[in-house]
């Protein structure tokens, strides 16, 4: 059993389109995230949910719009996709605040 | 500020030897972790620091929280071809929100 799965695990799309990330995690974490890595392997945070509820949101393109149905499932939105939105999307999550993050395998978005 | 300054950026070593990589900040911060990413994979934790001054071992890993807690250090002893990989440090800021902030990465490669 994964314990953070991310789908799709690559995605290739035109410039313009609108597509989703899906993250669900089974370890019965309060606190999900998402990070974007880029080229360079800069891990960066880009959001975080505790209970469904929003409690970090960095300076975020707001073309990027994050959705929690239930504390096990956190999906990222991304709408009009620019080339500079290529990079690796990871999902992560972690329980107590102790920040021992468990990541998801990651989802490599190439816009063309 | 928030940076955190990780280094050596890579090291090339040979199998059998010691390995040894430090983050450092201008900032203080309440906890310390360091991850290993692997290929086409997300980060996995190694090992999680919570006190000043604390030194954890996880096999032939060791790691510190440095007294002034704007440190820490990973070493490796005796490495093998299966530690190469990226190590990234990562840290919670002391009166920040319950995020990391990663380092940029040290890439390790370790020759057979």
């Amino acid at each position: 059993d994964t314990a953070v799965s991310q789908t799709p695990k690559y995605l290739v799309t035109q410039m313009g389109n609108d597509k989703s990330i899906k993250c669900e995690q089974n370890l019965g974490h309060d606190t999900m995230y998402w990070y974007k890595q880029d080229s360079k392997k800069f891990l960066k945070i880009m959001f975080s949910y505790n209970n469904k509820e929003l409690i970090i949101n960095e300076t975020v393109p707001n073309r990027f719009s994050p959705k929690s149905p239930d504390k096990a499932h956190l999906n990222l939105h991304i709408n009009s996709l620019e080339l500079g939105d290529s990079a690796v999307y990871f999902c992560a999550s972690s329980q107590d605040g102790r920040l021992s993050y468990t990541f998801g395998s990651g989802t490599r978005l190439t816009v063309v | 500020g928030q940076q955190l300054n990780q280094s050596p950026q890579s090291m090339f070593i040979q199998e059998g030897e010691d390995v040894s990589m430090n983050c450092t900040s201008s900032s203080i911060f309440n906890t310390w972790l360091w991850y290993k990413q692997d290929p086409g994979e997300g980060p996995v934790l190694l090992i999680a620091l919570y006190k000043a001054g604390e030194l954890t071992s996880n096999g032939r890993l060791t790691a510190q929280f440095g007294i002034t807690r704007k440190d820490s250090f990973l070493n490796i002893s005796a490495s093998i071809p299966s530690d190469v990989g990226i190590y990234f440090c990562a840290g919670q800021l002391a009166g920040g929100s319950e995020k990391l902030v990663f380092g940029k990465g040290t890439k390790l490669t370790v020759n057979p």
